[in-house]
């Protein structure tokens, strides 16, 4: 399957503070991509849509303002978490989208002081 | 909807023994279906896939069955080993979208 990557793997913060992650395609071009928040022995619960050249989808009760997304290429898309909270301390997963298939990065633990 | 829960069941199993794992998903409209396993502070990792032309697909040492009348998913993994201890997700993708629904997770640990 294709290669997805994140960076940094781990981030910790102060809270009020902004974080980016990066989740890049290494080996095809993804128009989509996915953001997933997990919390501790939860399952994967689906954040937003990123689409390459337009706005992101969001989920329902997902803020849209506090959870940047751009996708500015076909091989990038970036999540920053605006003035962070501990509450939104949690391990961030993205996927790329390969048609029916979905490929995903090995997460960022994002840890909110 | 989304699957939410506060806490993973869990399948504890022999090594060498074999292993069902049980999904109940959501929509009745969906029409992929794919298994993963997930390690502890690592993203998911692709087991199996099926379709929803289909019942039954066979991988090595995994099977995934699909019964579509009762909504309900399972993967069998033959002859468990300690390497296959994991927290496993079922994920359904709605028909006319590429969006998955995961489904709530149950935790394998295999027993020496």
């Amino acid at each position: 399957g294709a290669v997805v990557s994140q960076h940094p793997s781990r981030v910790i913060c102060k809270s009020g503070t902004s974080v980016k992650i990066e989740c890049r395609s290494l080996d095809f071009q993804a128009t989509t991509m996915f953001w997933y928040r997990q919390f501790p022995k939860q399952s994967l619960m689906l954040m937003a849509t990123s689409n390459e050249g337009s706005k992101a989808t969001y989920e329902q009760g997902v803020e849209k303002d506090k959870f940047l997304i751009n996708h500015a290429s076909l091989t990038l898309s970036t999540l920053t978490v605006t003035s962070a909270h501990p509450e939104d301390s949690s391990f961030y997963i993205c996927s790329a989208s390969g048609g029916d298939e979905q490929f995903f990065g090995p997460g960022t633990r994002l840890t909110v002081l | 909807g989304e699957s939410v829960g506060l806490h993973l069941p869990t399948l504890s199993v022999q090594e060498g023994d074999n292993s069902i794992i049980n999904c109940a998903y959501s929509n009745s409209a969906s029409d992929y279906f794919i298994w993963y396993k997930q390690e502890s502070g690592k993203g998911p990792q692709f087991i199996i896939d099926i379709r929803s032309n289909m019942d039954k697909r066979q991988g090595q040492r995994v099977t995934v069955l699909l019964n579509k009348t009762v909504k309900h998913l399972s993967l069998q993994i033959a002859a468990t080993q300690p390497g296959d201890s994991a927290v496993y997700f079922c994920a359904e993708k709605v028909l006319g979208t590429y969006k998955y629904i995961f489904g709530t997770g149950t935790r394998l640990k295999v027993l020496a």
